[in-house]
């Protein structure tokens, strides 16, 4: 069975920075593209950055840009997200998702999610 | 702001058929493939369609996507209670060099 499991999220105040880690399981973790999702309390859903099975393609919403950063380990079979200088407005929770669509982009499966909180 | 534009809210009776509009622009739909999702209250979306009218293996052939221009349309048929939900589409946007999501659509059974 194909599975993401968000884990790293929390409460942390304004300013301070944050791991997310998703573990991935029942696939060929090195052949796909891999994304980050966020939705804020009572919103929709958000794109925040995606990165290609060799990490040769990255990129990031404006809203993160220059302060998130996206990795993976393809040994290990996880994708991360560095967040840094965390606001108010990066409460949401995170989500990573598989891009199964070679030609374009899609996003399935989903994991649980992982709950970030900023706040002082 | 949604770059992707949906209507908050559509509903039906059950049995009957809803649809559900994504306007967006020659940047985003126009040019890509759009994929549409679902979110059940508590739980983490699922794909229901991708490139614009492809279903995964496991979802139901009541729904149903398509795409002209910059506007695509997901239809739900034979309207159930366990369709109540919060609906969004996607896709890519060439300009921004990112994903896009609409604002999401509820969708209520009468």
């Amino acid at each position: 069975e194909v599975q993401l499991m968000e884990s790293g999220g929390g409460l942390v105040k304004p300013g301070g920075s944050l791991r997310l880690s998703c573990a991935a399981s029942g696939f060929s973790f090195s052949a796909y593209s891999m994304n980050w999702v966020r939705q804020a309390p009572g919103k929709g859903l958000e794109w925040v950055s995606s990165i290609s099975s060799s990490t040769t393609y990255i990129d990031y919403a404006d809203s993160v840009k220059g302060r998130f950063t996206i990795s993976r380990d393809n040994a290990k079979n996880t994708l991360y997200l560095q967040m840094n200088s965390l606001r108010a407005e990066d409460t949401a929770v995170y989500y990573c998702a598989r891009d199964p669509c070679s030609s374009t982009s899609c996003y399935s499966p989903w994991g649980q999610g992982t709950l970030v909180t900023v706040s002082s | 702001q949604s770059v992707l534009t949906q209507p908050p809210s559509v509903s039906a009776a059950p049995g009957q058929k809803v649809t559900i509009s994504c306007s967006g622009s020659s940047s985003n739909i126009g040019n890509n493939y759009v994929s549409w999702y679902q979110q059940l209250p508590g739980t983490a979306p699922k794909l229901l369609i991708y490139e614009n009218n492809k279903r995964p293996s496991g979802i139901p052939d009541r729904f149903s996507g398509s795409k002209s221009g910059t506007s695509a349309t997901l239809g739900i048929t034979g309207l159930q209670t366990g369709d109540e939900a919060d609906y969004y589409c996607g896709t890519w946007d060439n300009s921004l060099s990112g994903g896009v999501f609409g604002g999401g659509t509820k969708v209520t059974v009468l």
